[in-house]
């Protein structure tokens, strides 16, 4: 069974501080995606990654593909209470079109 | 441009009961999925369509579950009969292509009494 773990599972913090999420896998990948998730929303693309070593930057959010495309880090700084939400990694195959979700990140940022 | 639509957005139903979940997916999209979400599982994927046909319907809890999409703009999720643990949010999302990013639905929240 392919799975990919996501850490923390829980976060909170203050408006300012910075944080990192990590998504984990024993698979390797060919894509990697990041969404968010709002409450009573679906998820939405934040970026996608599809080289090892890829850093990919958004504004205040850094992405980070591992060299073995295996693992994926979103690095945020100087969050604000509008990141609060569900992170969610993805992994994608070459071989399918089926996207393989993390256990996910809620993160909450409190004023 | 519209979204991917879902309908109805809530649906509350007795244990026994058929319930049919509908998806509009956006203009242009060849590929189609249905995933559900709960606390426990997360977001699983149930089953997707290319181009109007199943491809891989896997994640298909049991025989209870169906689904269809009769043509490019229109798809179908139904549960007969359902149980209480079918509660979930349904969520319906499309592709523009192979292999790329997934635009999701705002959701179907079911639950079953």
């Amino acid at each position: 069974t392919q799975l990919l773990e996501q850490s923390p599972q829980f976060l909170s913090i203050q408006e300012g501080e910075n944080l990192t999420v990590y998504c984990n896998s024993s698979s390797v990948f060919s894509s990697l995606q990041w969404y968010r998730q709002e409450p009573g929303e679906g998820p939405v693309l934040l970026v996608t990654v599809v080289t090892g070593g890829e850093v990919k930057k958004l504004k205040r959010l850094t992405f980070q593909f591992g060299d073995a495309r295996k693992d994926s880090s979103l690095h945020i700084t100087a969050a604000q209470p509008g990141d609060t939400g569900l992170y969610l990694c993805a992994g994608g195959f070459v071989t399918t079109d089926k996207l393989i979700f993390g256990t996910g990140t809620r993160l909450q940022v409190f004023p | 441009d519209a979204g991917v639509i879902q309908s109805p957005r809530h649906e509350v139903t007795e244990m026994g009961q058929e319930v049919t979940l509908r998806c509009k997916p956006i203009s242009g999209h060849n590929s189609l999925f249905w995933y559900r979400q709960t606390m426990m599982r997360g977001l699983e994927l149930l089953i997707y369509f290319n181009n109007n046909v199943p491809i891989d319907d896997s994640g298909m809890p049991e025989d209870r579950f169906s689904a269809k999409m009769p043509n490019a703009s229109f798809s179908t999720l139904k549960i007969q009969p359902s149980e209480p643990r079918d509660s979930a949010v349904y969520f319906c999302a499309s592709s523009p292509r192979t292999r790329s990013e997934q635009y999701f639905g705002p959701g179907t929240r079911l639950t079953v009494t």
